[in-house]
């Protein structure tokens, strides 16, 4: 069975830093990957996905990821964040055929200091 | 039209009562699905329809009843909830084609069980 791990439970940076959320994922073949954000209260947002093709994804809000086949992971990357960034952020997988169940990692939650 | 709807938002019942969660989404999405959420936790899958056919049903108690009416609309209906059931309930949808892994979240109906 497919799993999702996000190392970080909680991440702090600076308002115009820039930004890493990491997320491995263990999976046999290639996995479908996802990132969503969820801000207080509220439902999950999709920022992007990869599915395949271009390793380096561009999602909403200027965030990117990268699949990295050989370290299983998909890292989220921000060059410069901004205050209202401040969220729950899960990675997610879908192992192909398996009528679309996502499985999510236990989120990190992202601090934005002015 | 990219957005999947909820009412109510919040919604406070006691253990006795009988309520229902309602899900609308007009992109022409053939599966759908509903989801709780504890705070501090990513979403856990409850229910998966799939052409307004029931195709993954988590183990959920027969306290919480699904229904899909039409291929836009979803419901919980809610019977005989306990205090632990309290926490945020999303919807989702997916399509059938090529994106079919891709889901997209409704905002929540926020449930306390009093």
């Amino acid at each position: 069975a497919q799993s999702v791990t996000q190392p970080d439970i909680h991440i702090t940076v600076s308002e115009g830093a820039s930004l890493e959320l990491r997320c491995n994922y263990s999976y046999g073949a290639t996995p479908y990957l996802f990132w969503y954000v969820q801000s207080p209260g509220q439902g999950l947002q999709l920022l992007l996905k990869y599915f395949s093709g271009d390793t380096l994804v561009q999602g909403i809000k200027g965030f990117e990821a990268e699949f990295k086949r050989s370290q299983s992971s998909f890292n989220l990357r921000k060059p410069s964040v901004h205050w209202s960034d401040a969220a729950e952020y899960f990675c997610a997988v879908v192992a192909e055929g398996s009528a679309r169940q996502l499985t999510f990692g236990s989120g990190t939650q992202l601090t934005v200091l002015p | 039209d990219t957005e999947v709807t909820q009412t109510p938002k919040h919604l406070v019942m006691g253990m006795t009562n009988k309520k229902s969660l309602k899900c609308e989404q007009h992109m022409g999405h053939r599966a759908m699905y509903w989801y709780k959420q504890k705070a501090k936790k990513p979403p856990e899958l409850m229910f998966v329809y799939s052409y307004e056919k029931l195709s993954i049903n988590e183990s959920v108690p027969s306290r919480f009843s699904p229904e899909c009416p039409n291929s836009s609309l979803l419901n919980l209906h809610l019977h005989a909830l306990q205090p632990e059931d309290s926490a945020l309930y999303l919807c989702a949808s997916s399509p059938q084609d090529r994106f079919a892994y891709e889901q997209y979240f409704g905002p929540g109906t926020r449930l306390t069980v009093t």
